[in-house]
């Protein structure tokens, strides 16, 4: 069975905290690779993908490490509007395989 | 504005008796999906469609059919519900056939009690 794993945390920190999210996938055969922020009871949305040669989106940095089959995400100086559900995303096909995601609280 | 609607957005029913839950997007995408999301369990993939006509099964198929006979619509069958299908279900879109390659658009969710 194909699996996407993450530390579901909660991560608590404070604001402007540096945090870091790590997550596995063990299909070796997959191709494309996500991160998608879900707030409470909301759908999913996507935040960044993650390309080979890592990717930066403002405060946000995501690599890819193939060999060790893993993919991460920073944060740089947390807003409490960071607080959330993360969700990696490996996919191959047609199916994505999600991580059951990590929890971020930033608090004041 | 583009979007992915669902409908119903909660519904509460007893075991056995059919639905259907809805799902349209107006993106034109070739790919569509459901999923159900559980505590601890994450998002698991139900049914996809990679484009009209093209259905096929996820991780989690049983208990549930899906039907595409327009580009637009996805709808979700529980022929005979059970208190197990009890859960929030996602549909999503995507542009290209081979969905797990692009960013998938996710409808706002259906949240299902079967009693």
């Amino acid at each position: 069975r194909k699996e996407v794993e993450q530390d579901p945390g909660p991560f608590n920190v404070p604001e402007g905290a540096t945090v870091a999210f790590n997550c596995t996938y063990s299909n070796s055969a997959s191709q494309s690779f996500f991160w998608y922020r879900q707030d409470c009871r909301k759908e999913p949305k996507l935040l960044m993908s993650v390309y080979s040669s890592g990717n930066e989106d403002g405060r946000f940095t995501a690599q890819l490490n193939r060999a060790s089959q893993y993919i991460s995400l920073l944060i740089r100086d947390s807003k409490l509007s960071d607080s959330a559900t993360y969700l990696c995303v490996a996919g191959g096909s047609y199916i994505p395989t999600f991580g059951r995601g990590t929890s971020l609280i930033v608090h004041p | 504005e583009a979007q992915v609607t669902q409908n119903p957005r909660y519904l509460i029913t007893v075991t056995g008796k059919k639905l259907t839950v809805t799902c349209s997007q107006n993106m034109n995408h070739e790919y569509m999906s459901w999923y159900r999301q559980d505590p601890g369990l994450g998002l698991r993939q139900i049914y996809y469609s990679m484009n009209v006509e093209v259905t096929d099964k996820g991780d989690v198929p049983e208990g549930y059919k899906v039907s595409r006979k327009e580009k637009r619509n996805f709808p979700l069958i529980l022929e005979s519900p059970s208190p197990n299908q009890t859960s929030l279900y996602f549909c999503a879109s995507s542009l290209s056939g081979t969905g797990a390659y692009n960013e998938q658009f996710f409808g706002p969710g259906t949240r299902l009690t079967v009693l």
